[in-house]
């Protein structure tokens, strides 16, 4: 069975502050793919990486980077100098290969990040 | 272009009534996949719908089913509604089947159970 934990519910820190939200996945699979999505209030979830189980580079993207870590099944998401506007539920899931569109997510990380 | 739209935006009903919900997928998207998101939950897989064929089925019970219609827009309902069905329903579509590509998201149909 597919499992992704994220153990911190919730987190508050001041805009500025470097922020890691926590993610750790069971599969027995080895092949299998894991995203980041991010969900404002507004509802939507939107993506934000995806990496699949033989790629354990890590990855930058602007504030953002990833740290993938076969060995300890956690696939940890950073924000540098977090800022207002990053205020949301960030999701972590697993997808087994070829397994379609279902993806099993993880319970979320609220992230509030107070000026 | 649009994104994934779905309707309606909110909805309230009374236990034991049924409900639709509609989803129409990004243009050129073939597959789309429903999830319920219960308050404070991550998303939960219901269905993926790829060429009008059901390709994958979550852990709901039969009063929960889909479709997906020629122009590959879907349709989500469930009957008999009881007061744990309270949720956020999610509708993601994507390019294929079995491709890597990322879902895409709306915003969800946010139903209210009485």
């Amino acid at each position: 069975a597919q499992k992704v934990t994220q153990a911190q519910t919730e987190i508050s820190v001041v805009e500025k502050e470097d922020v890691t939200l926590d993610c750790v996945y069971e599969t027995r699979d080895t092949t299998y793919y894991l995203f980041w999505y991010k969900q404002p209030p507004s509802g939507e979830l939107v993506f934000l990486i995806r990496r699949n189980s033989f790629d354990e580079q890590n990855e930058i993207s602007g504030r953002y980077s990833w740290n993938f870590q076969k060995s300890t099944s956690s696939f940890n998401f950073t924000i540098t100098a977090s800022q207002v506007v990053d205020s949301a539920v960030y999701f972590c899931a697993l997808r087994r290969n070829n397994a379609g569109n279902m993806l099993t997510f993880g319970g979320g990380t609220r992230l509030m990040v107070k000026p | 272009d649009a994104g994934v739209t779905q309707s309606p935006t909110h909805l309230i009903k009374t236990r034991g009534q049924h409900v639709t919900l509609r989803c129409s997928p990004i243009s050129g998207h073939k597959s789309v996949s429903w999830y319920q998101q219960v308050l404070g939950q991550g998303p939960q897989f219901i269905f993926q719908y790829y060429e009008k064929e059901e390709r994958g089925r979550g852990n709901f019970p039969d009063r929960f089913s889909a479709r997906q219609f020629p122009n590959y827009s879907s349709e989500l309902n469930v009957n008999a509604l009881l007061l744990g069905d309270s949720a956020l329903y999610l509708c993601a579509s994507s390019l294929g089947s079995t491709n890597v590509s990322p879902l895409h998201f709306g915003n969800g149909t946010r139903l209210t159970v009485t």
